[in-house]
């Protein structure tokens, strides 16, 4: 099993819609959960941290399901500037040493 | 400003040599690393330094070395450039993780190396 499981999509949504998109991790003692967003050949940047209370910035939403070991990410009202692949990021124990470990990415497409 | 800035942008080189990718960051972070996110879109981990000193170090060749010759910098030297070497690489820098809490990390542009 993978360390950190995304879907590759591409979601492909209208403008206004409402997109989330899933993740799941292997590390029942990770601690540190993120959101980043990688535009095509570009960085990825954060998007948002995921506490386990849940977050909300703006037209986005992330949720942390510590028992099933599952993060989700809503997107409401997505724009066609929302288009990117979004990352999941978990921390975990690896060879006896904590490190960020990144799922490949779930692409979103934001059509007009 | 550019937090964190890396050079080449572009590298393409023949199998067989030695190459070098520098990386800088001004944000007074104490931890940088090394990435390197493949054709698939995998990004993984290759090295982490705080504060120049070596704390990750991932099963990557020996061919891949990095030298942090003071805490703002990493730069990432790679011998005997092989066809499967052909990725992004990125540079990231963080404060240093509390514990087993990380913080935000701060990427580079990405240095996009081909071998030929």
């Amino acid at each position: 099993r993978k360390e950190v499981e995304q879907d590759p999509g591409p979601f492909n949504v209208p403008e206004g819609a409402t997109v989330a998109f899933n993740c799941t991790y292997s590390n029942s003692a990770s601690q540190s959960f993120f959101w980043y967003r990688q535009d095509c050949r570009k960085e990825p940047k954060l998007l948002m941290s995921v506490y386990s209370s849940g977050n909300e910035d703006g037209r986005f939403t992330a949720q942390l399901n510590r028992a099933s070991q599952y993060i989700s990410l809503l997107i409401r009202d997505s724009k066609l500037s929302d288009s990117a692949t979004y990352l999941c990021v978990v921390n975990g124990m690896v060879d006896s040493s904590y490190k960020l470990i990144f799922g490949s990415g779930t692409r979103l497409l934001v059509r007009p | 400003d550019t937090a964190v800035s890396q050079t080449p942008k572009y590298l393409v080189t023949q199998m067989g040599n030695d190459k070098s990718i520098k990386c800088e960051q001004n944000l007074g972070h104490d931890t940088m690393y090394w990435y390197k996110q493949d054709s698939k879109k995998f990004l993984k981990i290759m090295f982490s330094y705080n504060n120049k000193e070596l704390i990750i170090n991932e099963t990557v060749p020996n061919r891949f070395s990095p030298k942090s010759p003071d805490k703002a910098h990493l730069n990432l030297h790679i011998n005997s450039l092989e066809l499967g070497d052909s990725a992004v690489y990125f540079c990231a820098s963080s404060l240093p993780r509390q514990g087993t809490n990380y913080n935000e990390q701060f990427f580079g542009p990405g240095t996009r190396l081909t071998v030929l």
